[in-house]
Formats: structure tokens, C-alpha cells, sequence
């Protein structure tokens, strides 16, 4: 079955810094816009980045613009979230999601990942 | 505050049918953009449940159906059983956030 496995997280302080990994199994990510997001009790879903296929386009909400970066390496059929400057409102599950093709050009999120746990604390 | 409005809960019996709302604006569901839906079961990741406002993924059963009119959408599900007790979200994508937004999510009991 094709899958999504996210990697990466954990515990860290304010202000630290943290990489997530979102690795596809039995298919491949080439083809994809990518998407990651979170998942809090209080907030609940939100979206916080995208990259295109190819990886020249990216979009981050304002929420992570300017902390957190988002890439991928098709070859390695891998996504990445590079958050730096985590604030204790960034203390979420993250997911990794396809983007489907929506009849508008705007994308679903059509396969997730199991997500990972990033807590942000002191 | 999610940007698109879900109640936070509904519930019905087995067999019966029951709505779930998702109301948006004019920047967003309004516009014209598509309205999917997605079902998590408890302790798992979301799956997607319906797609460009009507469609269902395969392996997604009949019994779940999506509709949109002006600023709102809904979901449907008929014929109500214990599997389909789970959290529902509507999703959809805002011009004037340059987002893609959900609602706050409704759960679903069966009685």
C-alpha cells in the first residue's frame, strides 16, 4: 500500500529548531504538490506550507513565514520542514499530505501521512 | 476562530441520515472554490472523504455524499453505522488569506 511516514519530531524549547522528514513508500512524490499540516486539540487543523512538484513555487501561512522552510528531494522521494525559531504555539502533530488535483486548480489533500509529535516547551 | 464554520457536534441512530454544515464566505467557498471533507477515526490521521465538492475517492462508500450552494456546503451520510462515528472537516482555500482553511471540525456520535 502507498504510504506516508513522517519523521523528526519531538520536544524542544522555545526558540529552538527542528527538522521533519516525510518519506513516500510504494509510489513516488515527483508528480505532487506537497503540502505539510498541523493538528492541535485547541486550533485544530491548519495548513502551514506547500511546494510544488517541482519545488520552484512555496507557500507558507503567515503563521510560520519566516521560521519555517519547506523542501523536498524527489530523488530521495523525501519532503522537509526545517522550523527554526519554534514558539510554544507550534506545538502540534504534523502531517504530511499529496496535494489532488482540484477542479479549480486548488489542491485537496488526498494522501496523509501518520504524522509526528513536535512539542515546543520549557 | 476557524474561517469556515462546522457545528461541533451531531449525532443520530443507526440507519438514519444525518447533515453536517460547513459554512464559509465570499472569499472563500463563495468564490467558488472547492469544498472537500475529511473523516479521522479516533487516534488516527485524517483520510479524505470527499473531494471537488461531490466526489468520492474509491473504496469511500455511497452512503457519504457532498453538496455546495452559495457560501455553504454539506455532508451528508445516510444509513448511519457505529464505523462512521468520527471527527468530519470541511476544507476548502481563501483568496484573501491565500490559504487553504478548514473548518473547527464536527463529531459524529452514533446513538
Amino acid at each position: 500500500e502507498a504510504q506516508l511516514a513522517e519523521s523528526g519530531g519531538g520536544l524542544v524549547k522555545p526558540g529552538g529548531s527542528l527538522r521533519l522528514s516525510c518519506a513516500a513508500t510504494r509510489f513516488t512524490l515527483d508528480s505532487y504538490r506537497m503540502h505539510w499540516v498541523r493538528q492541535t486539540p485547541e486550533k485544530g487543523l491548519e495548513w502551514v506550507s506547500s511546494i510544488t512538484a517541482g519545488g520552484n513555487y512555496i507557500d507558507y501561512a503567515d503563521s510560520v513565514k519566516g521560521r519555517f522552510t519547506i523542501s523536498r528531494d524527489n530523488a530521495k522521494n523525501s519532503l522537509f520542514l526545517q522550523m527554526n525559531s519554534l514558539r510554544v504555539e507550534d506545538t502540534a502533530v504534523y502531517y504530511c499530505a499529496t496535494g489532488g488535483f482540484g477542479s479549480n486548480g486548488v489542491d485537496f489533500f488526498d494522501r496523509w501521512g501518520q504524522g509526528t509529535m513536535v512539542t515546543v516547551s520549557s | 476562530q476557524s474561517v469556515l464554520t462546522q457545528p461541533p457536534s451531531v449525532s443520530g441512530a443507526p440507519g438514519q441520515r444525518v447533515t453536517i454544515s460547513c459554512t464559509g464566505s465570499y472569499s472563500n467557498i463563495g468564490a467558488g472554490y472547492d469544498v472537500n471533507w475529511y473523516q479521522q477515526l479516533p487516534g488516527t490521521a485524517p483520510k479524505l472523504l470527499i473531494y471537488n465538492n461531490i466526489n468520492r475517492p474509491s473504496g469511500v462508500p455511497g452512503r457519504f455524499s457532498g453538496s455546495k450552494s452559495g457560501t455553504s456546503a454539506s455532508l451528508a451520510v445516510s444509513g448511519l453505522q457505529a464505523e462512521d462515528e468520527a471527527d468530519y472537516y470541511c476544507q476548502s482555500y481563501d483568496r484573501s488569506l491565500s490559504s487553504w482553511v478548514f473548518g473547527g471540525g464536527t463529531k459524529l456520535t452514533v446513538l
